[in-house]
């Protein structure tokens, strides 16, 4: 079945570094992939997106690339604050089938980011 | 829009009362899904509806648990009964049926907690 790996955390870095953190995936097909953020006693809500091989999402400074060829979608900020800390999810979306409004997460990076 | 819209936003009740979450999708949205998060399991999907239709249910856990769809528009989880184990935060997310929009909208949550 469907699958993300996300690296794991917590990542702990100081403002204005830059940020990566890793996202693989197993899935058959082409499915689309997602980057959600969850602010501390908040619901999850979608930073970026991408739905197809060499797409860039990008938003609020940070990118993420679709890479077909090595099933990835690594998160990066050239120049994190501390109001990015938070917890990442990597997600995909099949691109059919019975599960295709299902979401796949990965396990979830904390980031912490100090003055 | 008012988004999604969960209620009640915290709960704590004894160990064998039922509980009853309630969940007010983003009007339009074909799709609703439930989740739990939890520290030792990260975020796990429980059930989703398409159509008010159940799609898969294989995330719930076991027969304690249940979910309904009466109407396009209200949702529930009802726990019978309550166990310590199943303290946890429970959100709710809808989804339009568009392949251009497949990006999944998250409520606040409900914190449980069963003592």
């Amino acid at each position: 079945g469907d699958s993300v790996t996300q690296m794991e955390g917590p990542v702990t870095l100081s403002e204005e570094a830059f940020l990566t953190i890793n996202c693989t995936y197993t899935a058959t097909g082409y499915p689309s992939l997602f980057w959600y953020v969850q602010y501390p006693g908040e619901g999850l809500q979608l930073l970026l997106k991408a739905t197809k091989a060499d797409d860039k999402g990008s938003n609020k400074g940070f990118e993420a690339t679709y890479r077909k060829e090595t099933t990835s979608f690594h998160l990066e900020k050239g120049s994190v604050q501390v109001s990015d800390s938070a917890v990442y999810f990597c997600a995909l979306r099949p691109a059919g089938g019975t599960s295709y409004g299902k979401l796949t997460f990965g396990q979830g990076t904390i980031l912490t980011v100090h003055p | 829009d008012a988004g999604v819209i969960q209620s009640p936003r915290h709960e704590v009740t004894e160990m064998g009362q039922e509980v009853t979450l309630r969940c007010k999708p983003i009007s339009g949205h074909d799709y609703l899904f439930w989740y739990r998060q939890t520290m030792m399991r990260g975020l796990e999907l429980l059930i989703y509806f398409n159509n008010n239709v159940p799609i898969d249910d294989s995330g719930m856990p076991e027969d304690r648990f249940s979910a309904k769809m009466p109407n396009a528009s209200f949702s529930t989880l009802k726990i019978q009964p309550s166990e310590p184990r199943d303290s946890a935060v429970y959100f709710c997310a809808s989804s339009p049926s568009g392949r251009s929009s497949l990006e999944q909208y998250f409520g606040p949550g409900t914190r449980l907690t069963v003592t």
